[in-house]
């Protein structure tokens, strides 16, 4: 298996447009979770999902974020519109159930908004 | 808010001494698991261990845990340069019907060759 797989690796964009960042989860993982890491704030969990049903959202930053996972193996984080403070680190991890194995983690998304 | 905190926030030693690392975490957990974040890079799973267990080994790692005092310990003895990275404490918090894996800030480690 490739592994948990993210794109883009990089982005740069200007305040005030939309950012998409794609995740494709280890085929057979049951969990997907959405972490953001900042030298500040360290990682956050953002959101997580379990076959595909979102089961906490709580760690969304704001209305700005929403996330989907249309099927098991592909998930988006979109952000709308994208603010300076955006900027981080952005991990997709899945796991084949969480509190019992590893999650695997994504090569992350570097967000840069100017 | 962060389930687990390390300490130190950073920790420098020469090749071939040991690295001690501490969590603590504020509620019951089902395990606590232990990542490395080498820079630029993903998280990698080390090791697990459940809330009944008080000790496991892997190769040069060694990790304990105390539920009493909600804390743990990652032990990397024997270090080499290769293990300069940062590593992260993550908890799989107990609660009602919901299970999430929530990381602490990390310890930069850097090992002098």
């Amino acid at each position: 298996d490739a592994g948990v797989i993210q794109s883009p690796r990089h982005e740069v964009t200007e305040m005030g447009q939309e950012v998409t960042l794609r995740c494709k989860p280890i085929s057979g993982h049951d969990y997907l979770f959405w972490y953001r890491q900042t030298m500040m704030r360290g990682l956050e969990l953002l959101i997580y999902f379990n076959n595909n049903v979102p089961i906490d959202d709580s760690g969304m930053p704001e209305d700005r974020f929403s996330a989907k996972m249309p099927n098991a193996s592909f998930s988006t984080l979109k952000i709308q519109p994208s603010e300076p403070r955006d900027s981080a680190v952005y991990f997709c991890a899945s796991t084949r159930r969480t509190g019992r194995t590893e999650a695997f983690f994504g090569q992350g998304t570097r967000l840069t908004v100017v | 808010s962060q389930q687990g905190e390390e300490d130190p926030q950073a920790l420098s030693i020469q090749e071939g001494e040991n690295a001690t690392m501490n969590c603590s975490y504020k509620t019951s957990i089902n395990n606590l698991q232990w990542y490395r974040q080498n820079s630029g890079r993903g998280l990698v799973h080390l090791i697990l261990i459940r809330s009944n267990e008080r000790e496991k080994h892997s190769g040069r790692l060694r990790v304990t845990l105390d539920t009493s005092k909600k804390s743990s310990s990652l032990l990397i003895t024997a270090s080499r340069a290769a293990d300069t990275a940062s590593y992260f404490c993550a908890t799989d918090a107990r609660g009602a019907g919901s299970y999430q894996l929530t990381f602490g800030k990390g310890t930069k480690l850097s090992v002098i060759p």
